[in-house]
C-alpha cells in the first residue's frame, strides 16, 4: 500500500534560516507524483512545489527546493530564508499515475519560526 | 477567480442529521474529490469523481454520498451524521488525468456532529 511518512510532528527554526522537513514515501509503482503543500492557521492549503518520479532535477520554487532522493523514497522540503509567514502545518503528499488525483497525504509537520 | 468554493464554512449537526457540503468549481477540471483532515491522520479521500457522471469511492466512503451531474458540482452528502465524521472537509479538483497536477482545494468546512 502506498503511505507518506512524516517523523517531525514540530520543528522550529529561527528566522532567516534555512529549515528541512523531511518525508519518506512508500510505493512499488515506478511513475508517481510528489508534492508539498501549506496549510496555515486560517486553514487553506496552498500547493508549494511538485517534483515527478522521472525528473532528474530537485524541484524549485523560489525559497522551496525539494530535495529528491529516489533510491531512498525520500522527498524532503527545504525552505531557505524562513520567514514569520512561513510558520503552518507542511503536508508531504503522492499521486500515482494510475490513480489521477488520489493522492496520499503524510500527516504533516508544524513548522513555527521564530523571531 | 473563484477557484474552488466550498459551502458552508461551518455547520453543527446532531447525531442522525443528513446534510450536504456543497463544492463547486469554475476551472472546467474534470476531477474533483472529497477528504477529511483529522489530527494527527494528514488528508484522506472520501470519493472523488473523474467526470460528470462518474464518481468512485476513496479511503473512507462509509456514511457519505456523492454525484456528479455536471463538470462544475461535486456535493458530499452525510445521510446520517455520526460523531465520527466531526472533521474538517475539503473539496479539491485537477486539470489532468494524470498525477502530475496539483490539487486546487476549497477553504474547507469545519463540521461538528454532537
Amino acid at each position: 500500500a502506498q503511505k507518506i511518512t512524516q517523523t517531525q510532528p514540530g520543528m522550529f527554526v529561527q528566522e532567516k534560516e534555512a529549515v528541512t522537513l523531511d518525508c519518506t514515501y512508500d510505493t512499488s509503482d515506478q511513475s508517481y507524483g510528489l508534492f508539498w503543500y501549506k496549510q496555515p492557521s486560517s486553514g487553506e492549503m496552498i500547493f508549494l512545489i511538485y517534483q515527478g518520479s522521472y525528473d532528474e532535477q530537485n524541484a524549485t520554487e523560489g525559497r522551496y527546493s525539494l530535495n529528491f532522493q529516489k533510491a531512498r523514497k525520500s522527498a524532503n522540503l527545504v525552505i531557505s530564508a524562513s520567514q514569520l509567514g512561513d510558520s503552518a502545518m507542511y503536508f508531504c503528499a503522492m499521486s500515482l499515475d494510475n490513480y489521477g488525483q488520489n493522492f496520499v497525504f503524510g500527516p504533516g509537520t508544524r513548522l513555527s519560526v521564530l523571531p | 477567480n473563484a477557484g474552488v468554493t466550498q459551502t458552508p464554512k461551518f455547520q453543527v449537526l446532531k447525531t442522525g442529521q443528513s446534510m450536504t457540503l456543497q463544492c463547486a468549481q469554475d476551472m472546467n477540471h474534470e476531477y474533483m474529490s472529497w477528504y477529511r483532515q483529522d489530527p494527527g491522520m494528514g488528508l484522506r479521500l472520501i470519493h472523488y469523481s473523474v467526470g460528470a457522471g462518474i464518481t468512485d469511492q476513496g479511503e473512507v466512503p462509509n456514511g457519505y454520498n456523492v454525484s456528479r451531474s455536471t463538470t462544475e458540482d461535486f456535493p458530499l452528502r452525510l445521510l446520517s451524521a455520526a460523531p465520527s465524521q466531526t472533521s474538517v472537509y475539503f473539496c479539491a479538483s485537477s486539470q489532468d488525468r494524470l498525477g502530475n497536477s496539483p490539487l486546487h482545494f476549497g477553504n474547507g468546512t469545519r463540521l461538528t456532529v454532537t
